[in-house]
């Protein structure tokens, strides 16, 4: 079946613009997480979704970011104001519900110039 | 202490050679236990779950020592494609068990 998606796969901006990045999780899985991933470091997590439970933001680095999930379908996170330090990988997974394993989408690639 | 916490390698390998890494995590609240394998600008994908018995794949073994909180990953007769970065994940537990930390990872080179 298909995979965790991910749009746009890369992205280029200029600081102090805003981006958006879409997520489209596997069908029928009820958790959605986003992390970023800078060059040579470990994944850093910023937010779940459970289902219509409140989310948990408690990974999200400054209030220039957000994110949304309308149900158990796609996820939108948003940076506004792009600073240099946000070049990174943002890397989506979704898991089915209550389950630990988590399947990861191929990341969109942001460079904030 | 790093709350996961791997050895960052190069490890560099011939075919055929047998590897192992580890892993300790700071975390006593922990439960579970995982390697995934991440290849150079692909996304992370998950290689086993460790138990507390220890487990076994294939070529892969792997093992939990809670006591110590220390992890292993064992590759025997190592393949080319086994050549990626082996990120070892712990979950936070305590109410927080879908929170997974994740190590930065060991790099795996295997040569022909």
């Amino acid at each position: 079946g298909a995979g965790v998606s991910q749009s746009p796969s890369n992205k280029v901006t200029e600081k102090g613009k805003d981006v958006e990045l879409r997520c489209d999780p596997i069908s029928g899985h009820t958790a959605l997480y986003w992390y970023r991933q800078r060059l040579g470091q470990g994944l850093e997590f910023l937010i779940y979704f459970q289902g219509n439970s409140a989310p948990d933001k408690s990974g999200l680095p400054s209030d220039r970011f957000s994110a949304e999930r309308t149900g158990e379908s796609v996820s939108t996170l948003t940076i506004q104001r792009t600073q240099q330090e946000d070049s990174a990988v943002y890397l989506c997974a979704s898991s089915p519900y209550y389950q630990e394993t988590q399947y990861f989408g191929p990341g969109t690639r942001l460079l904030v110039l | 202490r790093k709350e996961v916490e791997q050895d960052p390698g190069p490890f560099n390998v011939p075919e055929g050679a047998t590897v192992a890494f580890n892993c300790t995590y700071s975390n006593s609240a922990s439960q579970s236990f995982f390697w995934y394998r991440q290849d150079c600008r692909k996304e992370p994908k998950l290689l086993m779950s460790v138990y507390s018995s220890g487990n076994e794949d294939g070529r892969f073994t792997a093992q939990l020592n809670r006591a110590s909180q220390y992890i292993s990953l064992l590759i025997r007769d190592s393949k080319l494609s086994d050549s990626a970065t082996y990120l070892c994940v712990v979950n936070r537990g305590g109410g927080s068990n879908y929170k997974l930390t994740f190590g930065k990872g060991t790099l795996l080179t295997v040569n022909p």
